[in-house]
């Protein structure tokens, strides 16, 4: 099993639908919780952490459910420029302290 | 400036070869990071520094070496290039917490194209 999975996709949705990526993590001892955005051929940067509370960032919300050890992105009101993919991303407690672990990503795709 | 660069940004070369990537950071970051991005497989650790005097193997080690130099320089080394080696790879610093922004964050570099022949 991996240690992290998301759904790969692709997601195709038009511009204004609300999408919604779910994820899973192995490693119960984790620690930290991201989701990072990745556009075509460049490097992923930080798109928002999550916490156990629940947290929003304009049009998104990430939720961390850690009894059920899952991670999840909502976009609202989708934009042309959220095509990108997504990689939910799990920083490591016990031996994989220190490391961050990725998902494989998830593709999404808004059309006109 | 970009905080994070790497040298080259694509690179050719033939199975046997010896090659070197390049990181350098401007953030004064403790911690770099080497992964390799292949398609479906999302990013995979190769090695990872907490400083200049630790040096740790991460899921994929085989086939690599790294060398810190500095603070600031990180190396990965194919010491004998083969295919399967054929892939994007990233360096990553990060400064567990000390600075602003989100605890445990990575800021990558842009990544070197690697094809091996």
């Amino acid at each position: 099993r991996k240690e992290v999975e998301q759904d790969p996709g692709p997601f195709n949705v038009p511009e204004g639908a609300t999408v919604a990526f779910n994820c899973t993590y192995s490693n119960s001892a984790s620690q930290s919780f991201f989701w990072y955005r990745q556009d075509c051929r460049k490097e992923p940067k930080l798109l928002m952490s999550v916490y156990s509370s629940g947290n929003e960032d304009g049009r998104f919300t990430a939720q961390l459910n850690r009894a059920s050890q899952y991670i999840s992105l909502l976009i609202r009101d989708s934009k042309l420029s959220d095509s990108a993919t997504y990689l939910c991303v799990v920083w490591g407690g016990g031996t994989s302290y220190g490391k961050l672990t990725f998902g494989q990503g998830t593709i999404l795709t808004v059309h006109p | 400036d970009a905080d994070v660069t790497q040298t080259p940004r694509n690179r050719i070369t033939k199975t046997g070869k010896r090659i070197m990537l390049e990181c350098s950071q401007t953030k004064g970051h403790d911690r770099m990071y080497w992964y390799r991005q292949d398609p479906g497989l999302g990013l995979r650790l190769i090695y990872y520094s907490f400083d200049v005097k630790d040096i740790n193997k991460g899921e994929i080690s085989d086939g690599y070496s790294v060398s810190r130099q500095a603070q600031a320089k990180f190396s990965l080394s194919l010491e004998s290039a083969i295919p399967n080696q054929t892939a994007l790879y990233f360096c990553a610093t990060s400064d567990y917490g000390k600075s602003g922004g989100a605890y445990n964050e990575q800021f990558f570099g842009p990544g070197t194209r690697l094809t091996v022949l």
